[in-house]
C-alpha cells in the first residue's frame, strides 16, 4: 500500500508570492491533516478536512488555506508569502473511524527568501 | 490548556545505554497516546501508541505506559543503537485533533 505522497519536497519562493503543496493520503483514508513544523515552534497543526470539508482548523492567519478534493487528494495554499512561513510542511492522513492515528508524508520543504 | 510537555533535549547517549525521554500531557477526556520518530529529512513515523490506562505499547525495543495516574507516556529504551539517532515526538489525539509535544533530539555515539 502507497503511503502518504507530498509534492514538491522542496520549494523556494520569493517574499510575497503564493505557494501550492500537495497530498494525496493512502488509499482509503478519507481525513488529511496539514501541520507546520519549524525549529522553533515544533509542529503546529493547520486545519483537517474529511469528504472535502474543513472540519477543524488551527490558529493560523488566513493566508494560510486548503481544500479536499473528492479523491481525498489535498492542497494547501500559502498567500503573499512570509520569510516566517520557511518550515517543514507535513501532510498527514487518517484512516476511517476518527484521527485515531496519523500517517504522514515526507513533508514539502518550503523556504522563503 | 490541551498541551505536551516533553523532556529538552538534546540527549546524547552512547551506543547500548538505557534511553528514557520523559513526556507529560495536559487534556480532557480520555486521550490516545502516541510516540513519533522523525529521521533526518523525513516525516514523523509511527513508534508506538497506547490506547487506555496502564496500556503499554511497545515497538523495536522502545515501550511506553499510559499512566493515567501521574498524565504521562515516558518513553524507554533499554539499549540504545547508532541507528535510534532521530527526534522524537510524544503526541496524544482524542479522535479530533493530534497534539505534539516540540520532540526531543536523540544521538547516539558508537
Amino acid at each position: 500500500k502507497a503511503g502518504v505522497t507530498q509534492t514538491p519536497r522542496y520549494l523556494i519562493k520569493t517574499r510575497g508570492q503564493q505557494v501550492t503543496l500537495s497530498c494525496s493520503p493512502i488509499s482509503g483514508h478519507r481525513s488529511v491533516s496539514w501541520y507546520q513544523q519549524t525549529p522553533g515552534q515544533g509542529l503546529q497543526f493547520l486545519f483537517e478536512y474529511f469528504s472535502e470539508t474543513q472540519r477543524n482548523k488551527g490558529n493560523f492567519p488566513g493566508r494560510f488555506s486548503g481544500r479536499q478534493f473528492s479523491n481525498s487528494r489535498s492542497e494547501m495554499n500559502v498567500s503573499t508569502l512570509e520569510l516566517g512561513d520557511s518550515a517543514l510542511y507535513l501532510c498527514a492522513s487518517s484512516p476511517p473511524g476518527g484521527i485515531t492515528e496519523a500517517f504522514f508524508g515526507q513533508g514539502t520543504r518550503l523556504t522563503v527568501v | 490548556g490541551d498541551s505536551v510537555t516533553q523532556m529538552e533535549g538534546p540527549v546524547t547517549l552512547s551506543e547500548e545505554a538505557f534511553l528514557t525521554i520523559n513526556c507529560t500531557y495536559t487534556a480532557t477526556g480520555y486521550p490516545s497516546l502516541f510516540w513519533y520518530v522523525q529521521y533526518p529529512g523525513e516525516g514523523l513515523q509511527l513508534l508506538l501508541k497506547a490506547t487506555k490506562a496502564d496500556d503499554k505499547g511497545s515497538n523495536k525495543g522502545f515501550e511506553a505506559t499510559y499512566r493515567k495516574e501521574t498524565t504521562s507516556f515516558h518513553l524507554e529504551k533499554g539499549s540504545v543503537q547508532v541507528s535510534d539517532s532521530a527526534v522524537y515526538f510524544c503526541a496524544w489525539n482524542t479522535g479530533n485533533q493530534f497534539y505534539f509535544g516540540t520532540g526531543t533530539s536523540l544521538t547516539v555515539i558508537p
